[in-house]
């Protein structure tokens, strides 16, 4: 699997826009983009992931440069329960099963 | 949610004692994963199997063994507790070229 970089930090306020960066310059033209966050001690929870284009759940949206080299997760209106390690991972899943896990984007949402 | 049930979600054990930590999913998935989660480290991955039988070592594997004698069955075993262990261990499930599903996690007290 391709590696990631994530800021170790960063701070948002409540309501605005959460724009959270990961370079991950190595990756395969197989390989996915898949976000998942952790609320303190909880499990992971899976956010979004995406290959090329751009995505957009109920939770947030996913735009992928256009080299692929870089991806920026949005949390469009952020809340205090936004507050979260948010994991940047890149997988080509398939037979490519190992998943491992950065030490990711501690985001604290502040009122 | 994927139905994940991890076993047990607390322990305390001695030195020495072997311990086995139990992973049980209801949705079928063919990939299971060990990881333990320090101060520090983020999550880490200690084994993760592909299959009934088949298993393979992660990134922290020393003193771990693992088992898989069912699909929905994933054991992993300290065959002698060290303090080092002492940790918080998140068992996942994924089907696929798919996102994972993490189980609750089970803090492990090694004293």
């Amino acid at each position: 699997d391709a590696k990631t970089t994530q800021p170790p930090s960063m701070d948002c306020a409540e309501g605005r826009a959460a724009n959270l960066p990961c370079n991950h310059s190595t990756i395969s033209g197989n390989e996915y983009v898949y976000w998942y966050r952790q609320i303190h001690s909880q499990g992971p929870q899976y956010i979004i992931h995406g290959l090329k284009n751009n995505e957009t759940n109920e939770m947030a949206s996913l735009i992928i440069t256009e080299d692929r080299k870089s991806s920026t997760l949005i949390l469009p209106h952020a809340t205090l329960r936004d507050t979260a390690v948010y994991y940047c991972i890149v997988n080509s899943g398939g037979s490519n099963y190992k998943l491992t896990f950065g030490k990711g984007t501690l985001l604290t949402v502040n009122p | 949610d994927a139905g994940i049930t991890q076993s047990p979600r607390h322990k305390v054990t001695e030195t020495g004692t072997p311990v086995t930590l139990r992973c049980h999913q209801t949705e079928n998935h063919r990939y299971m994963y060990w990881y333990r989660q320090d101060p520090g480290h983020g999550l880490r991955l200690i084994h993760y199997s592909y299959g009934v039988k088949d298993t393979d070592k992660g990134e922290v594997s020393d003193g771990y063994s693992v088992s898989r004698s069912k699909t929905e069955d994933f054991l992993l075993t300290l065959e002698s507790a060290t303090s080092s262990q002492t940790s918080v261990y998140f068992c996942a499930t994924r089907g696929g070229n798919t996102e994972a599903f993490f189980g609750q996690g089970t803090r492990l007290t090694v004293v």
